[in-house]
């Protein structure tokens, strides 16, 4: 079983709102990722990072950021969340590029 | 504009039942391709990780082919379970070794005991 965590798994929040989902992984992974994935699509990158203090943008737009101070864990925050944001957010990581990835459980977030 | 198409979309079978599905990728500057099983309220679980042409990988019932020079790889289930029931999700690892994964849409499996 994969040891990569994500909380909250679910958040139900108001417009405005400052959130940060959490995600932490105990297998010692350089890289790691998040996903966002609306309902009957693909899961889409948002960010990624190669490491400590490495931090870059996915292939979908996102207003959303990131921070790698530490290995295991690899937050995202929203300062003024919006409806716009509501979905689910996947967190992963692997050891490299080529390698399989390890998902978190999600984070589904619904912003009223 | 890379693309990761998946079909069919979605798939009922009875128990017992053989399956395959299809994930078509682009054929140029190939460097790996995943498959992933992702079951109702789970995590997305690696299943395989393929690298050369005709690769081809087992584990238990499910197994996968590959063909990079046309761009596609199967994926097949023998004799399906209720247990099976998932979205298998494919993904192509662009911009080189060290690069992302792009996700097609998954198909969804449902088994019927």
């Amino acid at each position: 079983e994969a040891d990569i965590y994500q909380t909250p798994r679910y958040l139900v929040i108001g417009t405005g709102k400052k959130i940060t989902l959490e995600c932490s992984q105990t297998m010692g992974h350089d890289k790691m990722y998040w996903y966002q994935q609306d309902p009957g699509m693909e899961l889409h990158l948002i960010h990624y990072s190669y490491g400590v203090n490495s931090t870059e943008k996915g292939d979908l737009s996102s207003e959303s950021t990131v921070s790698r101070i530490r290995t295991e864990h690899f937050p995202l925050t929203l300062e003024s969340a919006r409806p716009s944001h509501t979905s689910q957010y996947l967190c992963a990581s692997s050891r490299d590029s080529g390698y399989e990835q390890y998902f978190g459980p999600g984070t589904r977030l619904t912003v009223t | 504009i890379l693309n990761v198409e998946q079909s069919p979309q979605s798939l009922h079978v009875q128990e017992g039942d053989s399956t395959n599905f299809t994930c078509s990728f682009p054929s140029s500057n190939f460097y790996a391709l995943h498959w992933y099983r992702w079951e109702t309220a789970k995590s997305p679980e690696a299943l395989f990780v393929m690298t050369l042409n005709g690769d081809e990988k087992k584990k238990g019932r499910i197994s996968a082919t590959l063909n990079t020079k046309e761009g596609y790889s199967y994926l097949y289930i023998k004799g399906s379970q209720p247990e099976d029931s998932a979205t298998y999700l494919c993904a192509f690892l662009y911009g080189g070794s060290q690069g992302n994964l792009i996700f097609g849409k998954g198909t969804k499996l449902s088994v019927k005991p």
